[in-house]
């Protein structure tokens, strides 16, 4: 089985453009987690979805932060205008959570690196 | 609010030995799910093992292990003969029954060496 598919792995962009990381989650998994990982913060959450629908978004920094799940099988992120402080590695998760609070595992994908100029 | 602890930024540790990785957490609730991840090199962060907190027995996941106290609020990882692919950043990690929100811990890099 694919796991969780993120795409691109890298990106670099310079600052002040829109920047749109994708995610696909595991087929039948109804919980997307978007993350940011940085050294200085660590791993943290930014949103999560729950059947296609917005759970908590109270990590996501500022409003020039955006995401959207469109469908079951694909989200985006999206950065609009970035900064160089965004520079992190973002990651996508996706589980199986047949209620809210069901302690499913979170699978990961392989992550993007953005690097803003 | 729910906390987890690594103490050990950083441990390095001769092939085949058994190394253990510490993790401490804050919780008030009863009911919740502890997790162990990996992140190598790559950045891919991979579920090593997972430990219900409502059973009384310690996951293991072949070479991996845990030593769950709960009364203690401890979770920590046991590899047993570490081997080179062993080499990575290891999360703890926690989650309650009331959301789906995974805490952190700030990580253990473990070098394992030849």
């Amino acid at each position: 089985d694919a796991g969780v598919i993120q795409s691109p792995r890298h990106e670099v962009t310079e600052m002040g453009q829109e920047v749109t990381l994708r995610c696909k989650p595991i087929s039948g998994h109804n919980s997307l987690f978007w993350y940011r990982q940085t050294m200085m913060r660590g791993l943290e959450l930014l949103i999560y979805f729950n059947n296609n629908v917005p759970i908590d978004d109270s990590g996501m920094p500022e409003d020039r932060f955006s995401a959207k799940m469109p469908n079951a099988s694909f989200s985006t992120l999206k950065i609009q205008p970035s900064e160089p402080r965004d520079s992190a590695v973002y990651f996508c998760a996706s589980s199986l959570a047949l209620l809210v609070g069901g302690g499913e595992t979170q699978y990961f994908g392989p992550g993007t690196r953005l690097l803003v100029l | 609010a729910q906390t987890v602890t690594q103490s050990q930024p950083e441990m390095s540790v001769q092939e085949a030995e058994t190394v253990t990785l510490s993790c401490t957490y804050d919780t008030s609730e009863n009911n919740y799910y502890l997790f162990w991840y990996k992140q190598p090199p790559s950045r891919q962060m991979i579920l090593v093992i997972r430990q219900e907190a409502y059973k009384q027995q310690n996951a293991t996941e072949n070479r991996f292990s845990v030593n769950f106290q709960k009364a203690a609020k401890s979770f920590s990882l046991k590899i047993s003969d570490s081997q080179l692919g062993d080499t990575a950043m290891y999360f703890c990690a926690f989650l309650t029954n009331r959301d789906d929100k995974i805490i952190f811990g700030k990580g253990t890099r473990l070098h394992i060496l030849p």
